[in-house]
């Protein structure tokens, strides 16, 4: 297996501008996660899903960000408007159930 | 809720220096407990995991002890070589009400000189 599957790898886009960042899961994995990471904050749940739904949106700053799973091998984590408080690098991962979730390499966004 | 401390340092150390990373949990139930690796400008890596209590983990030279007691779940490495330089996520897992949510400590840095 390929592992999880993020792209692109670096995203550098213009205030306002609409970004979406891409996930492929690994296959079988029930669980979704996209995390934030910045040197301020660290590493952050934004949202996660199970089967293909939303479970837990919480960690979403504001309705600018959007997350979408279609279906069970493609997620979507959408910002629009973005702004350049958002740069940051944007990991998803995937899991089975109740055990540990794998990594994407990430996507660097750089919002100027 | 579930949380995850640990020191967040930088720690840095000499090559085949001891190393000793402090993990600190509050869950409620029985979590899983993880240490990941983040080497630079990648994503984060499984290093070890545990899933009860006085299960120990161990991979690379790294092991760590799931201490229910202390709820403690601390990383040692009894040599520590510079290509461990990178990033260290202790983190927990508590899989209650058939939900997963990772909660992932602050990270610490970790650095070998020559």
């Amino acid at each position: 297996d390929a592992g999880v599957i993020q792209s692109p790898r670096h995203e550098v886009t213009e205030m306002g501008q609409e970004v979406t960042l891409r996930c492929k899961p690994i296959s079988g994995h029930d669980y979704l996660f996209w995390y934030r990471q910045t040197m301020m904050r660290g590493l952050e749940l934004l949202i996660y899903f199970n089967n293909n739904v939303p479970i837990d949106d919480s960690g979403m700053p504001e309705d600018r960000f959007s997350a979408k799973m279609p279906n069970a091998s493609f997620s979507t984590l959408k910002i629009q408007p973005s702004e350049p408080r958002d740069s940051a690098v944007y990991f998803c991962a995937s899991g089975p159930l109740n055990t540990e979730a794998f990594f994407g390499q990430g996507t660097r966004l750089t919002v100027v | 809720g579930n949380s995850v401390t640990q020191m967040e340092g930088p720690v840095t150390l000499s090559e085949e220096a001891f190393l000793t990373i402090n993990c600190t949990y509050t869950a409620t139930g029985y979590p899983s407990l993880f240490w990941y690796v983040q080497y630079p400008g990648e994503g984060l890596q499984l290093l070890l995991k545990a899933t009860k209590a006085d299960d120990k983990g161990s991979n690379k030279g790294f092991e760590a002890t799931y201490r229910k007691e202390t709820t403690s779940f601390h990383l040692e490495k009894g040599s520590v070589q510079v290509s461990d330089s990178a990033v260290y996520f202790c983190a927990l897992s508590d899989g209650l009400m058939g939900g997963q949510n990772f909660v992932f400590g602050p990270g610490t840095r970790l650095s070998v000189l020559p």
